[in-house]
């Protein structure tokens, strides 16, 4: 079964740091999105992409954060200048079409000390 | 604004029922179901996409009251397999590839 995948599983970074957290959705699918889940919260969108442009985006995903398709696989989240509000677990999602399930990957979790 | 789930926590005995409830203040165009259990990715249970509808899936099943703005989960003799958190998601409009909005979460235990 095709699986979303993410780098790296855990990332821990100092403030002020720049990170990067890498997905690589499954071939086919459209539309890609971003997610952070602080612990033992619920699910918050972050992002969406599709088209290779963003295509909606939630108050949290300020300037400090931008997303990209360099290559037309790898899909990347970049956070310049990580607070330690920004510790967090993050998922990458990804959807074939309009209306099917979100497939999600395994997650990053970010420590931002 | 997100979606509204009760009970918050259950507990239950392997083999028992529960429902878990999905409202929402706003229109509900199709509501998807998740299941995470800790430190994972949620996973797909379920999209219902029409006023009225209900699905199942084993002994997992939904149904989804469009008027009522409201989403029932019904996990049937539930198994051990079955503890982790419960979220619904909900997109804004009917286009199908919106952002979800995730409700408040259900945690799940089943205990032997």
């Amino acid at each position: 079964e095709p699986e979303v995948t993410q780098t790296p599983s855990h990332q821990v970074t100092q403030m002020g740091q720049e990170v990067i957290l890498r997905c690589v959705p499954i071939s086919n699918h459209l539309y890609f999105y971003w997610y952070r889940q602080i612990l033992g919260q619920k699910v918050e969108f972050l992002v969406s992409f599709y088209n290779n442009e963003i295509s909606e985006k939630s108050e949290i995903f300020d300037d400090q954060f931008s997303v990209e398709r360099p290559d037309g696989s790898n899909f990347t989240l970049k956070i310049r200048s990580t607070k330690l509000e920004d510790s967090a677990m993050y998922f990458c999602a990804t959807l074939r079409g309009r209306s099917t399930e979100a497939f999600f990957g395994q997650g990053t979790r970010l420590t931002v000390v | 604004q997100q979606p509204v789930q009760s009970p918050q926590a259950v507990i239950l005995r392997e083999g028992e029922d529960a429902v878990i409830n999905c409202s929402s203040s706003k229109a509900l165009y199709s509501v998807h179901w998740y299941r995470q259990k800790h430190g994972e990715a949620p996973v797909f249970l379920m999209i219902l996409l029409k006023g009225g509808e209900q699905k199942g899936h084993e002994k997992i099943s939904a149904s989804f009251n469009e008027k009522k703005q409201q989403s029932s989960l019904y996990l049937t003799a539930s198994q051990l397999s079955y503890s982790g958190t419960y979220f619904c998601g909900t997109p804004e409009t009917n286009f199908g590839n919106e952002k979800l909005t995730f409700g408040t979460g259900t945690r799940l235990t089943i205990i032997p």
